[in-house]
């Protein structure tokens, strides 16, 4: 499988909204709705911010937000925050139970 | 709480084998898969496999099927992951991440440096 698609950099000032595209195929993003999104800080592993496409786990602040159309999920992230600066990836089940990750994004807070 | 604690950094000659361990507590090792993902430096995140710890069923992404070899031992809660047939293109941190149900790993350890050099 090859990796999903997406932005290397995207910006924004604090207090705004940016959203970070993720596009993949009809056999991975278009067919399951199985795709998560993870925030990476320099020098850390990566942390679940979204899964199944739209749910957020406990403690991950509401300003995240996953949606998903056709061969494309998105990511939104509201009210940006300085401490919202790090790489995002997103990444989706794909066939016979395999996992696919996006090249990964790096978002900067102006 | 939820942890996985990895192995520490491995330096390796290109040709040989690295064996990272992954040990889990605060949760039922069994009920979740571990998967595992290879980041070289600078780069993105690169899934390599999961494993069952309840039947010890692998699957593998292509791209490594044939080098890397994922087990546990629930006796002691903990996965393994080794690499074999190294090169220098296998310099990277390696982690392992649980998962539960499909919703994508949730828990991750914090990474193991393997540096691959002659």
């Amino acid at each position: 499988q090859s990796a999903l698609t997406q932005p290397a950099s995207v910006s924004g000032s604090p207090g705004q909204s940016i959203t970070i595209s993720c596009t993949g195929t009809g056999s991975n993003i278009g067919y399951y709705n199985l795709v998560s999104w993870y925030q990476q800080h320099p020098g850390e592993a990566p942390k679940l911010i979204i899964f199944e496409v739209t749910k957020r786990p406990s403690g991950v602040s509401d300003r995240f937000s996953g949606s998903k159309s056709g061969n494309t999920a998105s990511l939104t992230i509201s009210g940006l925050q300085a401490e919202d600066e790090a790489d995002y990836y997103c990444c989706s089940y794909a066939p016979i139970s395999t996992l696919v990750f996006g090249g990964g994004t790096k978002l900067t807070v102006l | 709480q939820v942890q996985l604690v990895q192995s520490g950094a491995e330096v390796k000659k290109p040709g040989t084998s690295v064996k990272v361990s992954c040990k889990a507590s605060g949760y039922t090792f069994t009920n979740y898969y571990i998967h595992w993902v290879r980041q070289a430096p600078g780069q993105g995140l690169e899934w390599m496999g999961w494993i069952n710890p309840n039947s010890g069923g692998t699957n593998y992404a292509q791209k490594f099927q044939g080098r890397v070899l994922m087990t546990t031992d629930t006796s002691i809660n903990t996965a393994y992951m080794q690499l074999s047939g190294l090169t220098s293109d296998d310099t990277a941190i390696f982690y392992c991440a649980r998962e539960w149900e499909l919703r994508g790993p949730d828990s991750w350890g914090q990474g193991t440096l393997v540096s691959v050099s002659s």
